[in-house]
């Protein structure tokens, strides 16, 4: 198994411009996750989905974000426009089908992107 | 105050020491358990879960406080490649894992 798949690993761009970042989830699984990672604030959960569908996107910081699940085996997280405080590493993951409301399986994560907003 | 707390570090030890790592989390209605590990630029791994009664791996041996909120992690005959930032991991419901901000280990010969 090829695990999470994400794309591109780094990304330099400039302020104002729009950012898409990918992911796809290992074969299977049922939920995804988009994580952001940074020195100051650590590893957050910025949306998550069930099914293609979005779950729980309280984590999102503003509007400039947004993320799409079109089919189970890929999504995107755009940033538009893109600021210096959005430079982070950007984490997708994915599980699979809990046993319950209750259980968790283990989330793998992608190898991450490391985006950089000048 | 952050939902979990760790203790930053860094922890420098030579090869073959103990070391522990604690960690509180403040929702008393968190559920499940986890040590994650990050080697650098790297992404998190799970390590182990942490079970009331406490569980363990090989050298590694996780305990679970309730009642404090309080959770340990104890490595020992620390190896080099152990060298990672150890992360603290809660969750409330299922699906959310809420992440501390990581203790660094740095194991040296």
């Amino acid at each position: 198994d090829a695990g999470v798949i994400q794309s591109p690993r780094h990304e330099v761009t400039e302020m104002g411009q729009e950012v898409t970042l990918r992911c796809k989830p290992i074969s299977g699984h049922d939920y995804l996750f988009w994580y952001r990672q940074t020195m100051m604030r650590g590893l957050e959960l910025l949306i998550y989905f069930n099914n293609n569908v979005p779950i729980d996107d309280s984590g999102m910081p503003e509007d400039r974000f947004s993320a799409k699940m079109p089919n189970a085996s890929f999504s995107t997280l755009k940033i538009q426009p893109s600021e210096p405080r959005d430079s982070a590493v950007y984490f997708c993951a994915s599980r699979g089908l809990a046993g319950g409301p209750n259980s968790y399986n283990e989330q793998f994560f992608g190898p991450g992107t490391r985006l950089t907003v000048l | 105050r952050k939902e979990v707390e760790q203790d930053p570090g860094p922890f420098n030890v030579p090869e073959g020491a103990t070391v522990a790592f604690n960690c509180t989390y403040s929702n008393s209605a968190s559920q499940s358990f986890f040590w994650y590990r990050q080697d650098c630029r790297k992404e998190p791994k799970l390590l182990m879960s942490v079970y009331s009664s406490g569980n363990e791996d090989g050298r590694f041996t996780a305990q679970l406080n309730r009642a404090s909120q309080y959770i340990s992690l104890l490595i020992r005959d620390s190896k080099l490649s152990d060298s990672a930032t150890y992360l603290c991991v809660v969750t409330t419901y299922g699906n959310k894992l809420v992440f501390g901000a990581g203790t660094i280990l740095r194991v040296k010969s």
